[in-house]
């Protein structure tokens, strides 16, 4: 079973729009949450990341809200241009940081 | 994605062909993974390694087996090709001293089984 789950599959926005994506986890004891960005024909590559001791971290145009009680976060990317044009994964670890557990996925287009 | 190499990035076989995927790191880290991407899935973790005498299970290992030849060096075997092994392939490595233990990705491998 995926035990992050994350929408939408995909999005499409107008350049200058809000881009927000979804993710809702299972497993409690999920204490680490990036979200990965991949580029057509390249690996993911880390874009952001959060614990749960903070409700927010924000990184450029790029801002993580986390929910704790709800067992949700989401990835807001402000000010969206044609280059952040991609796909998004949203991930949980546990304390020991290293078996990620990925989200579906999401594609993102940005219009111009 | 320089540091992390795959080979080959693209390969078609046949069902019941034995493959070998090859992933090399330059990166010094000790842990390597190894994930599947198929469409609406996400990534999926095969195997996982954190030091050459250790290699682990992941959540799909089932038709999968790995060497861990080197620190540098991952592999990822399928034993005997079918369909639904087609998917995307990533090699991944990560280094457990840095606090967020980022995970690098190779470029991925394309495997088409016919």
């Amino acid at each position: 079973q995926q035990q992050v789950k994350q929408s939408p599959q995909s999005l499409i926005v107008q350049k200058g729009g809000i881009s927000i994506i979804n993710c809702a986890y299972e497993n409690t004891a999920f204490d680490y949450f990036p979200w990965y960005q991949q580029f057509p024909g390249k690996g993911p590559a880390l874009l952001i990341a959060i614990r749960p001791d903070v409700s927010e971290k924000k990184e450029g145009r790029f801002t993580i809200s986390f929910n704790k009680s709800a067992k949700q976060f989401s990835l807001h990317i402000m000010d969206s241009q044609p280059g952040d044009s991609a796909t998004y994964f949203c991930a949980a670890a546990d304390s020991s940081g290293s078996r990620l557990t990925f989200g579906e996925g999401t594609q993102l287009t940005v219009n111009p | 994605d320089a540091d992390v190499t795959q080979t080959p990035r693209n390969r078609i076989t046949k069902t019941g062909k034995r493959i070998m995927l090859e992933c090399s790191q330059t990166k010094g880290h000790d842990r390597m993974y190894w994930y599947r991407q198929d469409p609406g899935l996400g990534l999926r973790l095969i195997y996982y390694s954190f030091d050459v005498k250790d290699i682990n299970k992941g959540e799909i290992s089932d038709g999968y087996s790995v060497s861990r030849q080197a620190q540098a060096k991952f592999s990822l075997s399928l034993e005997s090709a079918i369909p639904n092994q087609t998917a995307l392939y990533f090699c991944a490595t990560s280094d457990p001293r840095d606090s967020g233990e980022t995970q690098y990705f190779g470029p991925g491998t394309r495997l088409l089984v016919l």
